[in-house]
């Protein structure tokens, strides 16, 4: 089966730092994702790991061990308008050269001046 | 175009009708894709089409839902007999190369459907 979990809601203060957690069990792995969407609006692109390790994007950072099936997204200089939903998104193939994404359910973070 | 787009924005239908729902890629992105997400769940896979190949239909919930895609471009997802569990945002994604490196899926802004 296939179980992505991340938790349902976070609080932060502004100008501070936040790490949203995702851990995984899926029928492969080609890549994991994450995406940051406003209520109403599409979810965006933010961030991809396929090896261990860290990337870092400005503010955003995004980890993975894929021995332990973990990954977070690191948020600094928290600002208002990153009050968003964050989904984690695990790549498993489908077969042949295909592929599709699993998503959780998404992390509401809320960020208070 | 710019992004991905999708038509109608919003729909609300009785139970028992069928709907249409229409994407528009992006301008050459061979891969295509449709999720389904309910109010308080995450983005559940539908179903995704790949150039001319034959799409992958594992994610559809049932033989009400169908989909397809015209001359590798413009794909519209019809749902047959709608149910009130069918209400949800129906979201289409494009991708340029599917499955390889990082392969970001572009969403479009959705359809908001309500089944009465």
């Amino acid at each position: 089966g296939q179980n992505i979990d991340q938790p349902t809601e976070m609080t932060a203060t502004e100008g501070a730092i936040v790490q949203i957690n995702c851990t995984y069990q899926t029928s492969g792995f080609n890549g994991l994702f994450w995406y940051q969407q406003h209520a109403g609006e599409a979810p965006t692109f933010l961030s991809y790991n396929v090896l261990d390790g860290l990337e870092e994007k400005g503010r955003f950072s995004s980890f993975l061990s894929r021995s332990k099936g973990y990954s977070y997204l690191l948020l600094k200089e928290l600002q208002m308008k990153d009050s968003a939903s964050y989904l984690c998104a695990v790549r498993v193939p489908l077969g042949g050269a295909t592929n599709k994404l699993i998503f959780g359910t998404g992390t509401l973070l809320a960020v208070q001046p | 175009g710019a992004g991905v787009s999708q038509s109608p924005s919003n729909k609300v239908t009785e139970k028992g009708k069928d709907v249409e729902l229409r994407c528009d890629p992006i301008s050459g992105h061979t891969a295509l894709y449709w999720y389904r997400q309910s109010l308080g769940q995450g983005l559940e896979f539908l179903i995704y089409f790949q150039g001319n190949s034959a799409p992958d239909k594992s994610g559809l919930p049932s033989d009400r839902f169908s989909a397809e895609r015209t001359g590798g471009s413009v794909s519209t997802l019809t749902i047959q007999r709608t149910q009130q569990e069918d209400s949800a945002v129906y979201l289409c994604a494009s991708s340029s190369r599917a499955g390889e490196g990082t392969d970001t899926q572009y969403f479009g802004p959705g359809t908001r459907l309500t089944v009465l």
